[in-house]
């Protein structure tokens, strides 16, 4: 079945850490996306990607990194320059010719010890 | 710049019908989605408004006013499944781009 792959799950970071958050499709997408989701709020891009090798800066991207070495892949860290990381984080992907369609995985639940 | 408005909550009765508005401002209008999220899940599409009027699918429609910046999403029938989150969005493009903004969220709580 084509989707969007998140893992892990459930991730929890000491602090000083970084921890990297996978996302893997297999939608042959052009576009990805990154979402923050605090408790009772809307979806905030982090970072998002239209093509390999591109990325640009979403509206909070500071204390994040992502790379896009390939298309199925778009892994975000969560550098310890991030002070309050605690959220729920989104993956999702766009094809070029439905613009308008977003596809979610299913989520990465991000924790402080 | 860009922002969408929609009720925080709402609540509403098994069988009963439903109406999530969502008034935006936008330097360019692109159409009007809504995606579904229940607790804990990933959101998923469903409905997109690029022109006036109403789009039905299922139990769901969904309504543009392009002239009042306003749409709305009436679900019919309600399920207790219906029990979700329900974000509005607009996509914003800039040259090569396309990125999409999310209201804040409606919560919808079904009843029996």
């Amino acid at each position: 079945d084509g989707g969007i792959t998140q893992s892990p799950k459930y991730l929890f970071r000491k602090e000083g850490q970084n921890v990297t958050l996978s996302c893997e499709q297999n939608l042959n997408h052009d576009a990805m996306y990154w979402y923050r989701q605090d408790p009772g709020q809307g979806l905030r891009l982090i970072y998002y990607s239209q093509i390999v090798n591109d990325f640009q800066k979403g509206d909070i991207a500071e204390g994040y990194s992502v790379s896009r070495e390939k298309k199925e892949s778009f892994p975000l860290t969560v550098t310890s320059a991030q002070k309050n990381p605690t959220a729920f984080y989104l993956c999702a992907s766009r094809d070029r010719l439905a613009k308008n369609i977003q596809y979610f995985g299913a989520g990465t639940r991000l924790s402080v010890l | 710049g860009q922002s969408l408005e929609q009720p925080s909550e709402v609540t509403a009765v098994e069988g009963a019908i439903v109406q999530i508005n969502c008034t935006y401002q936008t330097s360019g209008f692109y159409g009007l989605s809504w995606y579904q999220q229940h607790d804990g899940g990933a959101p998923t599409f469903l409905s997109y408004n690029a022109l006036d009027g109403l789009e039905e699918t299922g139990r769901f429609s969904s309504f543009l006013s392009r002239s009042d910046s306003y749409g709305y999403l009436l679900l019919q029938e309600l399920q207790m499944k219906d029990s979700a989150s329900y974000f509005c969005a607009v996509p914003s493009w800039g040259g090569a781009t396309n990125k999409l903004i999310f209201g804040t969220g409606t919560l919808l709580a079904v009843q029996p």
